[in-house]
């Protein structure tokens, strides 16, 4: 059963929009919960981490936040470039170092249009 | 410059070949993982190492094996590819003691 269920699947937008893409979870525990870049044919880039119960991140046009009690994350992009064109892999994790293990969600591929 | 790097990049095989795919990192972490991604599908672990020869099956190891024989290194051995192995192949690496984690660019595998 998958743990990570993220929407939507895809989402087209016009460069300059605001979009948000979530993220919901069964993973328990639930140490931290990070987000990916993913590139057409590229690997996966970190774009934030989020740890706290209740969290909140900001990087750039990027900004994150977290609800473990609700076990659901967000992640916003304002202001939309054709170069935000990629999926993006919302990732949690159930222990604070590399014991752990990662648990990835199938990304949302958003798609910027001039 | 911290990088891992996975060689080769797209690589396509007979069923039946022994296929060997190749990942480096230059950051020294302790711990290297082997992935593959699916269309539709999360990422799956196939095999993660903790350190030199101490390697673990993840959720999918049937049909993969891994040598790890330095910190900087990490192999995925297909020994008899099946077309079902198609897939992109991502090595990660991360430091034991946290959570950052580093990713490859991918091996893109056609069995055909």
């Amino acid at each position: 059963k998958t743990q990570v269920e993220q929407s939507p699947q895809s989402l087209v937008v016009r460069q300059g929009e605001n979009c948000v893409l979530q993220c919901n979870y069964s993973v328990t525990p639930d140490n931290h919960l990070r987000w990916f870049k993913q590139d057409t044919g590229k690997g996966l880039v970190s774009l934030t981490v989020l740890v706290d119960q209740k969290d909140k991140t900001s990087n750039g046009r990027y900004s994150a936040t977290l609800d473990k009690d609700a076990k659901h994350s967000t992640l916003h992009i304002t202001a939309t470039l054709l170069d935000d064109t990629a999926t993006y892999i919302c990732v949690v994790g159930d222990r604070g170092s590399a014991l752990g293990r990662l648990h990835f969600g199938a990304g949302t591929q958003l798609i910027v249009i001039p | 410059d911290m990088k891992v790097t996975q060689m080769p990049r797209y690589l396509i095989k007979r069923m039946g070949e022994n296929v060997l795919l190749e990942c480096g990192q230059d950051m020294s972490h302790e711990t290297m993982y082997w992935y593959r991604q699916d269309p539709g599908l999360g990422l799956q672990l196939i095999y993660i190492s903790y350190d030199v020869d101490s390697n673990s099956e993840g959720d999918i190891p049937k049909g993969y094996r891994v040598s790890r024989k330095k910190r900087e290194h990490f192999s995925l051995i297909l020994d008899s590819a099946k077309t079902n192995q198609t897939s992109v192949y991502f090595c990660a690496s991360s430091p034991r003691e946290n959570t950052e984690v580093f990713f490859g660019k991918g091996t893109r595998l056609t069995v055909v």
